[in-house]
């Protein structure tokens, strides 16, 4: 199975300032035949289901701000929220897609400083 | 929008279906996921099928014990879940994947609200 591995486990940001999450896998979710990165994101916030921010690794989900920028290819890609908003306080995981035994990261959890 | 049904308090070794009713998008057109959340744990998928139901792959921890199925004609999604343990207790999501010429490696969206199941003595 494809490891995903989410650094930092949390993170405290400031209001207005740029939040930056890291994830890793331990093989590339790059296809050559397409050329597209078999990664997605997730917000996922108290109480609620996970909802999708981004796919393809950097394409942004309709309707999400555009504060929320994916990054990266084949094994290391970045979640980048541009300046925080008290409404992104949430658990964010990335997953592959790539391969049929689909994997999450383990959540990175951000909150206000 | 996608909404799961099923889970309650259960034995362990005992058995229990999950369904998932689908409305809103045109649900033989989607790949189906069930993913599960264990308490204060993070996301871990469970399986998927096809959007004809002639695929399905499963989780390791769940393989031989777990069985997913779909009614396209009656827009639902099922999971059997057979010989649980103390461990399967989670929120069971239901998640959908738009199945482009029939892929299931889609990301997934939407996403039900899911259903607890517990399994305790």
């Amino acid at each position: 199975d494809i490891v995903m591995t989410q650094s930092p486990d949390s993170l405290a940001v400031s209001l207005g300032e740029r939040a930056t999450i890291n994830c890793k896998s331990s093989q590339s979710v790059l296809y050559s035949s397409n050329n597209k990165n078999y990664l997605a994101w997730y917000q996922q916030k108290p109480g609620q289901p996970p909802k999708l921010l981004i796919y393809w690794a950097s394409t942004r989900e309709f309707g999400v701000p555009d504060r929320f920028i994916g990054s990266g290819s084949g094994t290391d890609f970045t979640l980048t929220i541009s300046a925080l908003q008290a409404e992104d306080v949430a658990v964010y995981y990335c997953q592959q897609y790539y391969s049929t035994s689909y994997t999450f990261g383990q959540g990175t959890k951000l909150e206000i400083k | 929008q996608l909404v799961e049904s099923g889970g309650r308090v259960v034995r362990p070794g005992t058995s229990l279906r999950l369904s998932c009713a689908v409305s809103g998008f045109t649900f033989s057109s989607y790949a189906m996921h069930w993913v599960r959340q264990a308490p204060g744990k993070g996301l871990e998928w469970v399986a998927v099928i096809s959007y004809d139901g002639r695929n399905k792959y499963y989780g390791d921890s769940v393989r031989g014990r777990f069985t997913i199925s779909r009614d396209n004609s009656k827009n639902t999604l099922y999971l059997q879940m057979n010989s649980l343990r103390a461990e399967d207790t989670a929120v069971y999501y239901c998640a959908a994947s738009i199945a482009v010429a029939g892929t299931i490696l889609r990301w997934f969206d939407p996403w039900g609200q899911g259903t607890l199941v517990t399994v305790s003595s």
